[in-house]
């Protein structure tokens, strides 16, 4: 049992390219959720997903997309990469009682 | 719009101490709260969630406390461990949505 892992750990871009980041889970959670983590902003959700094929805009959604095709991965795609998404990336999922696993995070450095 | 706060910021304390995290939530019609650990460089860990409907939640040496009505949440670690040096986020759901809204944190440091 992984839990939630994430790839890459660590990318660099340059302006105007793209990405994308993989989010799985093996509890067969149904929630799942992307979030970026800043120094002084904390953490902020980006896009999150109730169920397989269902995506929703969390708080920073702009410059994302994302897509749950199977219902163990959670996709976060950047189409044109910019230094303000310089960030940390963290995935998580959820269970019935609400509780929710995080990801080791991926490190995103953008030039 | 919720808006959640910990103070302090950064703690430091001798091995052995007990000691105590405050959250502290702007609106208060959550369903429940919960606290995590974030050592340096990786993910969160969820320590304990507090529903609605309770008022406190142990596991260990960690017991959490919810009261509503003030907005307030404690986190109280006993016989503090070099081991317990993290920082230590809350999260409260906004108004009835799937979105969490976090605390910046509080910096733990336990010092032998």
């Amino acid at each position: 049992n992984a839990g939630v892992t994430q790839t890459p750990k660590f990318r660099v871009l340059k302006t105007g390219q793209s990405m994308t980041l993989l989010c799985a889970q093996d509890m067969n959670h149904e929630y799942m959720y992307w979030y970026r983590q800043d120094p002084g902003m904390g953490l902020r959700l980006i896009h999150y997903s109730v169920g397989e094929g269902t995506t929703a805009k969390g708080e920073v959604p702009d410059g994302y997309n994302v897509s749950r095709l199977k219902k163990q991965n959670f996709l976060l795609g950047l189409e044109s990469a910019a230094p303000s998404q310089t960030s940390v990336y963290f995935c998580a999922s959820r269970d019935n009682q609400e509780t929710q696993y995080f990801g080791p995070g991926t490190r995103l450095l953008v030039l | 719009k919720q808006e959640v706060t910990q103070i302090p910021a950064a703690l430091s304390v001798p091995e052995g101490e007990n000691l105590v995290l405050n959250c502290s939530f702007t609106d208060s019609a959550i369903y429940n709260l919960q606290w995590f650990r974030q050592d340096p460089g990786k993910g969160l860990t969820s320590l304990l969630l507090i529903q609605s409907s309770q008022r406190e939640q142990t596991s260990g040496r960690l017991n959490a406390s919810l009261d509503k009505s003030s907005g307030r949440s404690t986190l109280y670690i006993a016989a503090s461990q070099p081991g317990d040096s993290a920082t230590y986020l809350c999260a409260v759901p906004q108004g009835g949505s799937e979105k969490l809204v976090f605390g910046k944190g509080t910096k733990l440091t336990v010092n032998p």
